[in-house]
């Protein structure tokens, strides 16, 4: 059974103080690994994709990197607005014709001004 | 482009009452998916389609029907509300060929009393 464990479930910075959200996966061959941002009362909105270990993908202050258990979302000189929650999710090779995803618990970040 | 699009909002319902949420996209995209987020359980698959005319069932699909008559419409129907279906609902649609990545809706809050 695919499982994603994402930590910390919560997270307090204040603005600028750099740090790491981790998100642990075991799936059947990873055909990608998805990366998304859900503000309050909103729709999961897309960051990133990544599909093979060693993989790197920036946008603005985000990272986002992957080794073959586990993916980190690195947020570099957070500013409030980063504020969220963020998922991860994985796609199994062998999820067939569905293509669904499995979901983590997400990482509610907080970041004070 | 509106992306995907949910009706309604928010809705309050009576148990066993009965009601369809309706999911819309404009971008074209062969599968489409209904989820639903619950405090610390992340998102769940409860049905997905791969294309016009068809329909699976996902993880959590008891007590829900969906119907996929036209490419752009994908529809999630509770037959007998419960309780248990207090839930937001959140509707995502991907084009399988150029990558798995799925885009979501807004999403619905439901409450049944």
């Amino acid at each position: 059974e695919d499982q994603v464990t994402q930590s910390p479930e919560a997270l307090r910075l204040q603005e600028g103080e750099s740090s790491s959200l981790n998100c642990s996966y075991t799936v059947s061959g990873l055909r990608g690994l998805f990366w998304y941002r859900q503000d309050p009362g909103k729709g999961p909105e897309f960051l990133f994709t990544l599909y093979s270990a060693g993989e790197e993908k920036e946008k603005e202050r985000l990272k986002a990197t992957l080794t073959k258990k586990e993916s980190f979302l690195h947020i570099t000189a957070p500013k409030p607005e980063d504020s969220a929650t963020y998922l991860c999710a994985v796609q199994a090779a062998t999820s067939g014709s569905a293509r669904q995803l499995t979901f983590g618990s997400g990482t509610q970040l907080t970041v004070l001004p | 482009n509106a992306g995907v699009t949910q009706t309604p909002k928010f809705r309050v319902l009576k148990t066993g009452q009965s009601m369809t949420l309706l999911c819309a996209q404009d971008m074209n995209h062969e599968y489409m998916y209904w989820y639903r987020q619950d405090p610390g359980m992340g998102l769940r698959l409860i049905h997905y389609s791969v294309g016009e005319g068809t329909t699976a069932k996902g993880e959590v699909p008891d007590g829900y029907n969906v119907s996929r008559l036209k490419k752009q419409n994908f529809l999630l129907g509770l037959e007998s509300a419960a309780p248990s279906q207090t839930s937001v609902y959140f509707c995502a649609s991907s084009y399988s060929l150029r990558g798995e990545t799925q885009y979501f809706g807004p999403g619905t809050r439901l409450l049944v009393l």
